[in-house]
């Protein structure tokens, strides 16, 4: 399978843990995107990276929320000390920049599903 | 004012019917747009891009007015399988930005 690829599928933790979430983007891509979604809400911008360098980050992303890519291929989510707002899927995406201003569409991973408690 | 937003749905309609879906953008800098649709506890999937001229696939028939800045979905035929909710989605900055509406949930009744 080369699509997206995220683990865990599923996380409980209880408030005040940190936990760590993985995502594995389609090979050749070189963008790397994370969202949030609750439930009845369309996927909210957390951050992007270009290869290895994060150039955006959403104000959604508090001082508890950080996330790396260090070889510009996998990344890695980690949120600490989590809060019961913080309960959500977390949805890894990438896409392709081309030449010029091409570029791909997202392609989505199943995403993380974190319950805190 | 959020930067997408779509009919608020639900949309229940009998198999056959023919339903649109409408969606706004507030950027007038936007410069790509997609429709993608998820499934129940699912990630999205890529149903089509909308491009400024209008275009087709199958059922599917997507609309964009960059005056208005309004895209549009048209499902005709519609089929059990087409029961999820349609996400409208706007790029801007060639690629690097992507912003979701809240999407449009439709089922579709036997």
């Amino acid at each position: 399978d080369t699509g997206v690829s995220q683990n865990p599928r599923h996380k409980i933790t209880k408030r005040g843990q940190n936990v760590t979430f993985r995502c594995d983007p389609i090979s050749e891509h070189n963008r790397l995107y994370w969202y949030r979604q609750t439930l009845g809400q369309g996927p909210e911008f957390l951050t992007y990276f270009q290869n290895e360098a994060q150039l955006e980050k959403s104000r959604l992303l508090s001082d508890r929320f950080s996330a790396e890519r260090p070889k510009g291929s996998f990344s890695t989510l980690e949120i600490q000390r989590t809060e019961q707002g913080d309960s959500a899927m977390y949805l890894c995406a990438s896409s392709l920049e081309g030449s010029g201003v091409k570029f791909t569409p997202l392609h989505f991973g199943n995403g993380t599903r974190l319950t805190v408690t | 004012r959020k930067e997408v937003e779509q009919d608020p749905g639900p949309f229940n309609v009998p198999e056959g019917a023919t339903v649109a879906f409408n969606c706004t953008y507030s950027n007038s800098a936007s410069q790509s747009f997609f429709w993608y649709r998820q499934d129940c506890r699912k990630e999205p999937k890529l149903l089509m891009s909308v491009y400024s001229s209008g275009n087709e696939d199958g059922r599917f028939t997507a609309q964009l007015n960059r005056a208005s800045q309004y895209i549009s979905l048209l499902i005709r035929d519609s089929k059990l399988s087409d029961s999820a909710t349609y996400l409208c989605v706007v790029n801007y900055n060639y690629g690097q930005n992507f912003v979701f509406g809240p999407g449009t949930r439709l089922s579709v009744l036997p």
